[in-house]
């Protein structure tokens, strides 16, 4: 089915090591999100972008980069992943009039 | 800085019981509020509200919004053991982004 797709759906990192999550959407959608959610603590806006080619920094971005090459993709990368990043990232695609449509996250552990 | 403030944070009910959820919010370019339910996955999208004080329903879910007041109430009305979950509200702001806001969620719990 069309919708958002995440990969991988789990991982376990050592601190150090880096690694890039791939959000895919196939509904021509202009805006893509990254968040992350921790317990009890809703979800917060790593990093986003308003069009292909395009990123902008969210509320928690430190110790991710993103980018923006294909308008159906949006990767979120960690250069060297600290057990404060241990969390389940969700991507989001978005289009005006069309509201958001989430992907099913990625569980990730750093140790 | 766009702020969400939901409570209870944690809510256990029986089943049969209704119950009111409360989202505040304070944000400088507000368009939307939107409501979500999230068990264990994907939050999954329930209501959205722009206008105030019209009530959108749904089966036994029902919210409503007041932009005077800046806050948002969701109603579950005869609660079963599958409303368990974390429902969460955010906000839609304006001026390009398109971002949603968060707020932390309450975790609703409905005993047999």
């Amino acid at each position: 089915n069309a919708g958002v797709t995440q990969t991988p759906k789990f991982r376990v990192l050592k601190t150090g090591q880096s690694m890039t999550l791939l959000c895919a959407q196939d509904m021509n959608h202009e805006y893509m999100y990254w968040y992350r959610q921790d317990p009890g603590m809703g979800l917060r806006l790593i990093h986003y972008s308003v069009g292909e080619g395009t990123t902008a920094k969210g509320e928690v971005p430190d110790g991710y980069n993103v980018s923006r090459l294909k308008k159906q993709n949006f990767l979120l990368g960690l250069e060297s992943a600290a057990p404060s990043q241990t969390s389940v990232y969700f991507c989001a695609s978005h289009q005006r009039s069309y509201g958001y449509t989430f992907g099913s996250g990625t569980r990730l552990t750093v140790v | 800085e766009d702020k969400v403030v939901q409570s209870p944070l944690s809510l256990v009910v029986h089943e049969g019981d209704t119950v009111t959820l409360n989202c505040s919010y304070e944000v400088t370019n507000f368009r939307s509020l939107l409501w979500y339910k999230q068990e264990k996955k994907a939050p999954t999208f329930l209501f959205m509200l722009t206008s105030s004080g019209i009530e959108k329903k749904s089966g036994r879910l029902s919210s409503i919004l007041d932009k005077k007041e800046l806050f948002s109430i969701l109603n579950i009305t005869a609660t079963q053991t599958g409303d368990s979950a974390v429902y969460l509200c955010a906000d839609l702001t304006q001026g390009g982004s398109e971002k949603l806001v968060f707020g932390k969620g309450t975790k609703l719990t409905v005993n047999p």
